[in-house]
């Protein structure tokens, strides 16, 4: 059973376009929810993370957005550069030691 | 600082037998974690540790085993190698006080 859903599984965007990833949970107990990106045989980066008192987080290009009430969160990359195409984690945490539940990833490729 | 780090980072055993990963952080971390990644699947979470000497199942745990006798160092172990422990293995850290894992750069093991 899948907690984290996310979509799409792939996305193709074109330079200096708005990328957009969504992410949907199940658990009302998670109180932590981060975006991470990966390169080809690269361990996941940290990009950004939200916790739920607030609606939306922004930082340079990325941005969360994020609904309690719909349990919904998503991603969304501003100007996407070929340098973004990676793959994308949404991920959610509710205990105190942390454990990520993943969603399964969007390979993200933004062309030239 | 090299932050995390997994060795080897390429390996092939045959089915039965055993081997052991080794991560270790340099950033006095007291919360250890191993993944698993595979395609379609998104990063699953194997065991994990809160400290010095203590660790606990995840997700994923049945087939591995793993030891924290070192803060720097968590140790995951496979006793007799089977063809659906084929994956990418990811090794992370976590400051107590924060929420942010710090992945190593992964172990591709292969069993034939």
């Amino acid at each position: 059973q899948q907690q984290v859903k996310q979509s799409p599984q792939s996305l193709i965007v074109q330079k200096g376009g708005i990328s957009i990833i969504n992410c949907a949970y199940e658990n009302t107990a998670f109180d932590y929810f981060p975006w991470y990106q990966q390169f080809p045989g690269k361990g996941p980066a940290l990009l950004i993370a939200i916790r739920p008192d607030v609606s939306e987080k922004k930082e340079g290009r990325f941005t969360i957005s994020f609904n309690k009430s719909a349990k919904q969160f998503s991603l969304h990359i501003m100007d996407s550069q070929p340098g973004d195409s990676a793959t994308y984690f949404c991920a959610a945490s509710g205990d105190n030691n942390r454990k990520l539940i993943w969603g399964l990833g969007t390979s993200l490729a933004v062309n030239p | 600082n090299a932050g995390v780090t997994q060795t080897p980072k390429f390996r092939v055993l045959k089915t039965g037998q055993s081997m052991t990963l080794l991560c270790a952080q340099d950033m006095n971390h007291e919360y250890m974690y191993w993944y698993r990644q595979d395609p379609g699947m998104g990063l699953r979470l194997i065991h994990y540790s809160v400290g010095e000497g203590t660790t606990a199942k995840g997700e994923v745990p049945d087939g591995y085993n793993v030891s924290r006798l070192k803060k720097q160092n968590f140790l995951l172990g496979l006793e007799s190698a089977a063809p659906s422990q084929t994956s990418v293995y990811f090794c992370a850290s976590r400051d107590g006080r924060l929420a942010e894992q710090f992945f190593g750069p992964g172990t591709r093991l292969t069993v034939l």
